[in-house]
């Protein structure tokens, strides 16, 4: 298993441009989330899914999109990058059901907006 | 709503030396609590968890109680290791809060050979 997987790995973007993050899980889960990591302020939920065909937003999702057409993909889009959307994005997936569950990370995506 | 509070770091021990990090939490419901470990360019990854009052998660050495009456989970390890040199994140998942998971800010550990 290759687990949760995320490209790109490092991203330069001009304000204004757009771009996918992409993320992959082969574990089969229901539950699929983005977060994004900013020194000092933990992570943040952006948006979330608790299935195909299902997202819904979390702490920050404004300036991201995001879309579940497949239980094994989530890819998040930046529709018109900011400086402020500059930080390090995690996906996560786990299985949905009692609260308990293991999140299991990729290995994140380096974003820098100039 | 559903909040964690950790200790703020950085925290620079000597290794073999005794770590406490503290956790402390806000949740409407009765959650399951994590600590999540990102060793320097990874993402991150379950250290332990406890799913409920007085259970203890136990991995890799360290240690964590869940604390109902003081709303605790508190890391330790007995004898650090510069290997544990990573950033810990205390976090909840509460079945009222729709499972998503509510990070704390992360506490940085450096250990000194």
């Amino acid at each position: 298993n290759a687990g949760v997987t995320q490209t790109p790995k490092f991203q330069v973007l001009k304000t204004g441009q757009s771009m996918t993050l992409q993320c992959a899980q082969d574990m089969n889960h229901e539950y699929m989330s983005w977060y994004r990591q900013d020194p000092g302020m933990g992570l943040r939920l952006i948006h979330y899914s608790v299935g195909a065909g299902i997202t819904d937003q979390g702490e920050v999702p404004n300036g991201y999109n995001v879309s579940r057409s497949t239980t094994e993909d989530f890819p998040l889009r930046l529709l018109s990058a900011a400086p402020s959307q500059t930080s390090v994005y995690f996906c996560a997936s786990s299985t949905a059901s009692g609260g308990a569950e293991t999140q299991y990370f990729g290995p994140g995506t380096r974003l820098l907006v100039l | 709503g559903d909040s964690v509070t950790q200790m703020e770091g950085p925290v620079t021990l000597s290794e073999e030396a005794f770590l406490t990090i503290n956790c402390t939490y806000t949740a409407t419901g009765y959650p399951s609590l994590f600590w999540y470990v990102q060793y320097p360019g990874e993402g991150l990854q379950l250290l332990l968890k406890a799913t409920k009052a007085d259970d203890k998660g136990s991995n890799k050495g360290f240690e964590a109680t869940y604390r109902k009456e003081t709303t605790s989970f508190h890391l330790e390890k007995g004898s650090v290791q510069v290997s544990d040199s990573a950033v810990y994140f205390c976090a909840l998942s509460d079945r009222g809060g729709g499972f998503k998971t509510i990070f704390g800010a992360g506490t940085r550990l450096f250990v000194k050979a």
